[in-house]
Parts: C-alpha cells; structure tokens; sequence
C-alpha cells in the first residue's frame, strides 16, 4: 500500500512570512495527525482528526498554526507568520482509528532565516 | 500526565554486539506501548507494538521488546546489531483513556566497526 505523502520535502522562509504544508494519508485512514519534531526532541502533537473533525488541537499556537482535513482525506497545516522558533520537521501521520498504530510520513523539513 | 522516558540520549555499540535500549513510562491507567526508528531525513517507521497479551514482542529487524508492568518498563533488545541499524529510536506509550500517543526524547544508536 501506498504510504503517507507529505509535500514540499523542504522548505526555507523568512520570519513573519507564511508557509503551508500539505498531506496524502493512506487510503482508508480515519485518523490524521500533525506532529512537530524539534532537533533533538521527539514529536509533538499539534492536531489530530477524525475524519473532517478535530479530536484534540490543545497543542496548536492557534495564534499563528491553522489545519483542515476538508472532506476527511488531505490535508494541510499552514503556519502565519512563522517565528525563528518554528523551525522544525512537521509530521504527518494516519491510522485506522484512534487506537491502531500510527504510519508517518517522511516529513517536511522547514528552515527559518 | 503521561510521560515517556528515555534515559539514553546516544548509545554507542560495535557491529555484531547486542544493545539494549531502555524506556519507562508512567500511566495510571492501561497503555498501549511501541516503538519507533527513524533514518536520518525519514519520519517514523514502527518497529514493535506491545497491545497486550505476551509481554515479549518480536518486531521487525530482528529487534524485540519485554513489557514489565511492574517496572513500567519497554525496553528495546537486539542480540547483534548491524551498521544499518544506525538511527534515532523513539518509544512512545498510547494512554487509551486519554487516547493520546506520547514520545519520548529519542535514543541515538551508533553503531560502529
């Protein structure tokens, strides 16, 4: 099967402009979700969906971070502005419900000058 | 709240030599535990997942994993790395009454010749 696609691999901005980032989940995957990876620290959630609908975005700056899952399948996570402090690898990953291991993509690694 | 432990930021480890790679976790109620490599510039790949039943887990790569409840622990055994097995691993528990998967920090293995 094919796996989790994320777009673009890298990405470098300026601070205070805007980016977004997009993902292909399996086919079939109920569940989504957006990790931040920091150099050197494991991931951390920033959303999960189930289907078209947030189960948990307690982790979200939702000053600056936005994400939709429109019609239950793609989605894409957009950060405006971006902060130094955002750079970092952005995950996605999908699973068949909530409880079922979680398949990630490879990721897209964002750069902040 | 839950927490992962990793008390091993890098492990270093001839070719051919067993490592083990140690987890706790705290949880007061029932989790699901895994754990994850990733390869430089990868996202995540699972290894092994302990949901329940046999608390020794066999996974890919000839790693396995023994679930001690008493301990809270899931550590990460294989009996005779190779170069390739190079990577950052990641345990992360499933705390199923808050459905949340946490990670954590990460352990680098370096395996050298």
């Amino acid at each position: 099967e094919a796996g989790v696609a994320q777009s673009p691999r890298y990405k470098i901005i300026e601070k205070r402009q805007s980016v977004a980032f997009w993902c292909n989940p399996i086919s079939g995957h109920a569940t989504l979700y957006w990790y931040q990876q920091i150099l050197g620290q494991g991931p951390k959630l920033l959303i999960q969906f189930q289907n078209n609908g947030v189960v948990d975005d307690s982790q979200l700056p939702k000053d600056r971070f936005s994400a939709e899952r429109l019609k239950g399948v793609d989605s894409t996570l957009k950060i405006q502005p971006a902060k130094l402090e955002d750079s970092a690898v952005y995950l996605c990953a999908s699973s068949l419900d909530r409880e079922q291991p979680q398949h990630f993509g490879d990721g897209t690694r964002l750069s902040i000058l | 709240a839950q927490s992962v432990t990793q008390l091993d930021s890098q492990v270093p480890v001839f070719e051919e030599a067993p490592v083990e790679l140690r987890c706790n976790y705290s949880s007061s109620v029932s989790v699901y535990l895994f754990w994850y490599v990733q390869y430089p510039n990868q996202g995540l790949q699972l290894l092994l997942k302990y949901l329940s039943g046999s608390t020794l887990v066999k996974g890919i790569n000839g790693f396995e994993a023994e679930f001690n409840k008493s301990q809270t622990s899931f550590h990460l055994r294989k009996p005779s790395v190779h170069i390739s097995d190079t990577a950052e691993y990641f345990c992360a528990a499933f705390n199923t009454g808050f459905q949340k998967l946490v990670f954590g920090t990460g352990t680098r293995l370096l395996v050298s010749p």
